[in-house]
Order: structure tokens, then sequence, then C-alpha cells
């Protein structure tokens, strides 16, 4: 059974400050998504990597995938406040026709 | 505008009711998928449905009940037979079936029990 693993679960960071979270796997898989959720909404979608190596960056977020590692990492750059919410990754498995989620991990950033 | 509309967005239910939350898609997409998210819990599969006229067991399906009798639609009906259905469900949709791929989701339907 795949199980998705982030860490850490909760981070409490600076405004301005950088940090790097987590999304370790257990199984093969070249697919991983990140997802954002804010207080009481639901998921966006906010990076699709698809292949080895690939790595993608959207303003303050830049995610990256080792398929050979089973890693995946989200890099904060310069926190702001507005970075605030849960980031979840979520895997899909070879042959599988369904995601398979991380716990989450809320970030909070304070002025 | 396409997306995920899902109704109602909060449902108050007394015990021993059964209830279905909407799912539509207007998105053309193959597949959709029914999570459940407790408080400060992440995402589990109740079900799911790669096309029309079929759907499969997630990994919570115990008490939950679905069709799919048209491709933009999955309602959800959660029974009495579920016992702590208090959550946040959550309806997603994506393109392919066979592999999920990026997952699209609706706004979320809050159920309480009473």
């Amino acid at each position: 059974e795949l199980k998705v693993e982030q860490n850490p679960l909760f981070l409490s960071m600076q405004e301005g400050k950088n940090y790097t979270i987590y999304c370790n796997y257990s199984t093969t898989s070249d697919r991983l998504y990140w997802y954002r959720q804010d207080p009481g909404k639901s998921l966006e979608s906010l990076f699709v990597l698809l292949s080895n190596g690939a790595v993608k960056q959207e303003g303050r977020l830049m995610a990256s995938l080792d398929t050979k590692a089973r890693l995946s990492t989200l890099h904060i750059t310069a926190a702001v406040h507005d970075l605030s919410a849960t980031y979840f990754c979520a895997v899909e498995p070879g042959g599988s026709e369904k995601l398979v989620f991380g716990k989450g991990m809320k970030l909070t950033v304070n002025p | 505008d396409g997306g995920i509309t899902q109704s109602p967005k909060y449902l108050f239910r007394k015990e021993g009711q059964n209830v279905t939350l909407s799912c539509e898609q207007n998105l053309n997409h193959d597949a959709m998928y029914w999570y459940r998210q407790d408080p400060g819990q992440g995402l589990r599969l109740i079900y799911y449905s790669q096309i029309v006229n079929d759907f499969q067991k997630g990994d919570i399906a115990e008490g939950y009940s679905v069709s799919r009798e048209k491709k933009e639609s999955f309602p959800l009906t959660v029974t009495s037979a579920q016992k702590n259905p208090t959550a946040f469900y959550l309806c997603a949709s994506s393109w392919t079936s066979g592999r999920p791929g990026e997952l699209f989701f609706g706004e979320g339907s809050r159920l309480t029990v009473l």
C-alpha cells in the first residue's frame, strides 16, 4: 500500500524567511501533485509534476520531484502572510486509478 | 465558466436520515471522485467513477452510496448507516479514466449531524 508522508505537518515561520517542506512516498510513481487549501475552503491545484527532475515555480513557491528518491520538495522563498494555508501533496501510483494524499502541512506565516 | 458545482454548501441532518449531496461538472471530465475531510485531517476517498454507469469503492465507502447516470453528475448519499457523518465533503473530477491525473475540486459541502 502506498504511503505518502509530509513533513513537517505544522510550520510557523516569519515573513521574509525561506523554508523547504517535504513529501515522501513509499512506492514507484512518476506523478505528483501539490494542492493548497485555505481554512474552510476547498483545494486548489498548485503544481503538477509529471517526471523525474520536474521543477515548477509560481511566485514564491517552487516544487520539484525526484522519483528515484521518491521525494518532492516545496520550497518557500521570502514567505508572506498570504501563503498561510494547508499544503497537500498527492501521489499517483503507477497503474492506479486514484491519488493518495498526504496528511497536509499547515503553514502559518507571521508578520 | 467551466467548473464543479457542489450543493448544498451547508447541510444539517438529524440522526437516522439519509441525505444526498449533489456534484455537477461541466468540464467534460470522465472521472469523478468523492472525498471526506475531517477537521485537521487529510482527504479520504469514499467512491470514484471512471465512466458513466460504473463506480468503485474507495477507502471508506461504508455508509455511503453513489450513482453515475450522467457524465456530468455524481451524487453522494450519506445513509443512516454512516455512524459519524459530520465532515466536509469534497467532489473532484479529472480528465482521464485509468490514471487520475490532476484533480479539480468543487467548493465542498459541510454536513453536520444534529
